[in-house]
């Protein structure tokens, strides 16, 4: 079975400050690594994935992620963060097995922009 | 280019009615996840199902919970006897075959009063 744990269950960050989200996960198998975001009453986005390969990942909306296997993280950082960047972010994980690929999620973290 | 679509958006129901959760994958997706989203929580996952099949109900509630994803038409989530602590968030993600790559629908809202 996964686990991912996020630490920070809010955020607040100064716009244009630069932000590092935190995710740790524990597994005993190989995994999938994503980072989704959440507004307001909708549904989940994909913001970035970690499947193989380099350990840096970029996303959308100038959010990168690295996956550094020996410390089990997967933390999500953006240089410079903007008014409409709020909102709750929530990092998951698969097993790398192809046949059932559902997602454990962590709690989210709520990402606050301050003007 | 239609996403993953859920209906309805917002559902109230009484005590003891039943809830049916419809969603329909994106086109060319045949793999459906069903999540569910507790106020203040994060997403657990409920059930994954392909056309006609149940791969994975190890997080569906043993009672009253129930879904489908038939040949034709949409996958549904069926809760019947609704109580106050189903209130919550249901979102349904479809991917295609690789299956990694999910994508999530607007959610249904369910209350029950």
């Amino acid at each position: 079975a996964q686990s991912v744990t996020q630490l920070d269950s809010q955020v607040p960050v100064f716009e244009e400050a630069p932000v590092e989200l935190r995710c740790n996960y524990s597994s005993s198998v190989s995994v999938y690594l994503f980072w989704y975001v959440q507004y307001p009453n909708q549904g989940l986005q994909l913001l970035l994935k970690y499947l193989s390969g380099s350990t840096l990942v970029k996303g959308i909306n100038g959010f990168e992620a690295e996956f550094n296997k020996s410390q089990t993280s997967f933390h999500l950082r953006k240089p410079s963060v903007h008014i409409s960047d709020t909102a709750e972010y929530f990092c998951a994980v698969s097993t790398a097995n192809f046949g059932n690929e559902k997602l454990t999620f962590g709690t989210g973290t709520r990402l606050t922009i301050i003007p | 280019n239609a996403g993953v679509m859920q209906n309805p958006r917002h559902l109230v129901r009484r005590r003891g009615q039943e809830a049916r959760l419809r969603c329909s994958p994106m086109k060319g997706h045949s793999h459906v996840y069903w999540y569910r989203q507790l106020p203040e929580e994060g997403l657990k996952f409920m059930v994954y199902l392909q056309k006609e099949n149940i791969i994975d109900e190890s997080g569906m509630p043993k009672e009253r919970f129930s879904a489908e994803f038939p040949k034709e038409g949409p996958s549904i989530l069926r809760i019947q006897q609704v109580v106050r602590g189903d209130s919550a968030a249901y979102f349904c993600a479809s991917s295609g075959v690789e299956g990694y790559e999910q994508y999530f629908g607007p959610g249904t809202r369910l209350t029950v009063t």
